[in-house]
C-alpha cells in the first residue's frame, strides 16, 4: 500500500538556520507529492507540490525535489523565520483528491 | 481557489449520540472529501462524497458509522453516529479545485 514517513519532531531552530525535514514514501506507480503546512490556529494549506520525478516544488523560500531513486521528497529552507513555526505534513496522491499523509513534523523557530 | 467553511467548529458530545458536520464551499466543485485527524496522528481519508450517489468509503470506514450526504456541488455533511471517545478527532472537509486540494478549518469533536 501507500505510506509516507516523516522525520520525527519536534524540530526547534533559531531564526536564519537551515531547515531540512525528511520525507520518504512507499507507493505503487508514480504519485504526486506534496508538502502541506498548518500554522497555529489555521487550516491546512498547500505549501508546494511536485507531480513527476526530478520536479522541484518551491514556495515561500521552501523547496522539495521529487527523487524517485530514493523515494524521497525532503523539505528544505535556507533561512527560517519565526513565522515559519507550524506543523508540516508530507503527502502523496496516487489518485486525484486522495491524499496519504505523513505523521506531521512540528517546527518551532526561536528569535 | 476555494474557500471552505465548516460547522460547527467544535463540539463536546456524549457517547452514544450523533453529530452532523456541515461543509460549505464558495464555488461548485466536483470532488469533495472527508478526512479525520485523531489526536497526535496524521490525517486519514474517510470517504469521497459523491454528488447524486452514495459516498465511497476507504478501508476501515463504513456508511453506518459515517453517513455522508452531498445534495449539490457546494455542500456536504458528515455524520458521526453512535459516538464513542475513540471518535474524538478533528474532522476536515476537503475539495479539489483545479489541480489543487483545499481543506476546511476542521471540526474539533470531543466525545465524553
Amino acid at each position: 500500500g501507500n505510506s509516507v514517513t516523516q522525520m520525527e519532531g519536534p524540530v526547534t531552530l533559531s531564526e536564519e538556520a537551515f531547515l531540512t525535514i525528511n520525507c520518504t514514501y512507499t507507493a505503487t506507480g508514480y504519485p504526486s507529492l506534496f508538502w502541506y503546512v498548518q500554522y497555529p490556529g489555521e487550516g491546512l494549506q498547500l505549501l508546494l507540490k511536485a507531480t513527476k520525478a526530478d520536479d522541484k516544488g518551491s514556495n515561500k523560500g521552501f523547496e522539495a525535489t521529487y527523487r524517485k531513486e530514493t523515494t524521497s521528497f525532503h523539505l528544505e529552507k535556507g533561512s527560517v523565520q519565526v513565522s515559519d513555526s507550524a506543523v508540516y505534513f508530507c503527502a502523496l496522491s496516487p489518485d486525484i483528491g486522495k491524499l496519504t499523509f505523513g505523521q506531521g513534523t512540528i517546527l518551532t523557530v526561536h528569535p | 481557489s476555494a474557500v471552505i467553511s465548516q460547522k460547527p467548529s467544535r463540539d463536546i458530545c456524549q457517547r452514544g449520540t450523533s453529530l452532523t458536520i456541515q461543509c460549505q464551499v464558495d464555488s461548485q466543485v466536483t470532488m469533495m472529501f472527508w478526512y479525520r485527524q485523531q489526536p497526535g496522528q496524521s490525517l486519514t481519508l474517510i470517504a469521497t462524497a459523491n454528488q447524486g450517489s452514495e459516498a465511497t468509503y476507504e478501508s476501515g470506514f463504513v456508511i453506518d458509522k459515517f453517513p455522508i450526504s452531498r445534495p449539490n456541488l457546494t455542500f456536504s455533511t458528515l455524520t458521526v453516529s453512535n459516538m464513542s471517545p475513540e471518535d474524538s478527532s478533528i474532522y476536515l472537509c476537503s475539495v479539489l479545485s483545479g489541480d489543487t486540494q483545499y481543506f476546511g478549518p476542521g471540526t474539533r469533536l470531543t466525545v465524553l
